[in-house]
């Protein structure tokens, strides 16, 4: 079964930082990918980014970047530099050959 | 040009009653779904389509009733609402696949009374 956990409910951030947002899954599947989806205030899903399973190199997409450890399976975004329209509800989602599975997000609040 | 759309964004309605959800894509994409977020903002899928055939029914009520004319059109059909029933329902497409990046429409608010 696929399963997908984000452990940090609601974080917060001072405008210009740098925040860490955590994510681990487990899936039986070997050849899957993972994502990143953003949901602000006007509640429209937004990809930020993605990684294929495959691939060693860590995602990345201007200001947001992964830690991709496939052996542990933790897929973490980092957003630098962050900024106030940043705020947002952040999931993490898994896709394999049937379904993408959601994490119950990360609420993501970013201070002026 | 709006790559995802659904109508209504908004549906208030009695218990009881029957409504429908409209959802088309002009990205040209073989695979469309609909999700789910319930109050706590958790994101379920309950169908997808790929072409027009139904690949993924997550143990969803059969008062529910997706249909896909055509392979950019999935409409939701809901019988006999229920207060459960209310929540958002996002319209999802993709190329092919669970494996490929999804588009969101924007969400449809249903508030059952």
């Amino acid at each position: 079964a696929q399963t997908v956990t984000q452990s940090q409910p609601e974080m917060s951030v001072q405008e210009a930082e740098t925040v860490t947002l955590s994510c681990t899954y487990d899936t039986s599947e070997n050849n899957y990918y993972l994502f990143w989806y953003k949901q602000p205030p006007s509640r429209q899903m937004i990809l930020v980014i993605r990684q294929e399973a495959y691939k060693q190199q860590n995602a990345t997409e201007n200001r947001f970047s992964v830690n991709f450890q496939k052996a542990a399976k933790s897929f973490s975004l980092k957003i630098s530099d962050s900024q106030l329209g940043d705020t947002a509800m952040y999931f993490c989602a898994q896709g394999g050959s049937e379904k993408l599975v959601f994490g119950k997000g990360t609420k993501l609040t970013v201070n002026p | 040009d709006t790559a995802v759309s659904q109508t209504p964004k908004y549906l208030v309605t009695q218990m009881g009653n029957d409504k429908s959800i409209k959802c088309e894509q002009n990205l040209g994409h073989d695979t469309m779904y609909w999700y789910k977020q319930d109050s706590k903002k958790f994101l379920k899928i309950m169908f997808s389509y790929n072409n027009k055939e139904l690949i993924i029914n997550e143990t969803v009520p059969n008062r529910f009733s997706p249909k896909s004319p055509d392979k950019a059109h999935l409409n939701l059909h809901i019988n006999s609402l229920e207060l459960g029933d209310s929540a958002v329902y996002f319209c999802a497409s993709s190329q092919i696949g669970a494996s490929e990046t999804q588009y969101f429409g924007p969400g449809t608010r249903l508030l059952v009374l």
